[in-house]
């Protein structure tokens, strides 16, 4: 299995320009998240999708959309991307069985954007 | 506020020198609390869910610990290869999927 795959892994925009982030996951799980990690930062939710055909907005969301394609892919787009949108983004999936279960989250290999 | 600290921001240790490593939170309606290994330039690594104070896991020379203000992570003669960037994480209890993150210590071990 090679578990989440992220592409591209690295990528660099001018100001103003859009891209689709791809992220895809052969685990068979429900559950599908984006995050940023900045310096200092931590790792910070941008959107998640808990089953396929619903989306949710995280911690820090201005600036992108998402959309759960299926089952095993889930996309990050920037619109028009800014210098603040300048770091590292990972996908992650877990299993998700309803509000009484938790379940550890599997993080991809991350893509590194620079905005200039 | 949900808060997540880590300490310290980073620890260099000798091959061998046991150490910990601190992760204090407050967050109300804990659900579990991760810990994750992270490499330069890979995404983080799943290592252990803690569920309740008192509780305990195990993985070759690290072992977890919860109580209800922090999480412990105990590398016990430490190698190069534990080398990295160690990653704490909340999640409440609530319906959201939501995990708050540390900003993370990071480790060298040193031959």
């Amino acid at each position: 299995n090679a578990g989440v795959t992220q592409t591209p892994k690295f990528q660099v925009l001018k100001t103003g320009q859009s891209m689709t982030l791809q992220c895809a996951q052969d685990m068979n799980h429900n559950s599908m998240y984006w995050y940023r990690q900045d310096p200092g930062m931590g790792l910070r939710l941008i959107y998640y999708s808990a089953s396929e055909g619903t989306t949710d907005k995280g911690e820090v969301p201005n600036g992108y959309n998402v959309s759960r394609l299926n089952k095993r892919e889930f996309s990050l787009r920037l619109e028009s991307a800014a210098p603040s949108q300048t770091s590292v983004y990972f996908c992650a999936s877990s299993e998700y069985k309803g509000t009484s279960v938790i379940y550890e989250q599997y993080f991809g290999p991350g893509t590194r954007l620079t905005v200039t | 506020e949900d808060q997540v600290t880590q300490s310290p921001e980073a620890l260099r240790l000798q091959e061998g020198e046991s150490s910990s490593l601190n992760c204090s939170y407050t967050v109300s309606g804990l659900r579990g609390l991760f810990w994750y290994r992270q490499d330069p330039g890979k995404g983080p690594e799943f290592l252990f869910t803690l569920y309740s104070a008192g509780e305990e896991k195990e993985k070759e020379r690290l072992k977890a610990t919860l109580t209800k203000k922090e999480s412990f992570l105990h590398i016990t003669a430490p190698k190069p290869e534990d080398s990295a960037t160690y990653l704490c994480a909340v999640q409440k209890d609530t319906g959201r999927r939501a995990l708050t993150f540390g900003s993370g210590t990071r480790l060298q071990v040193q031959p």
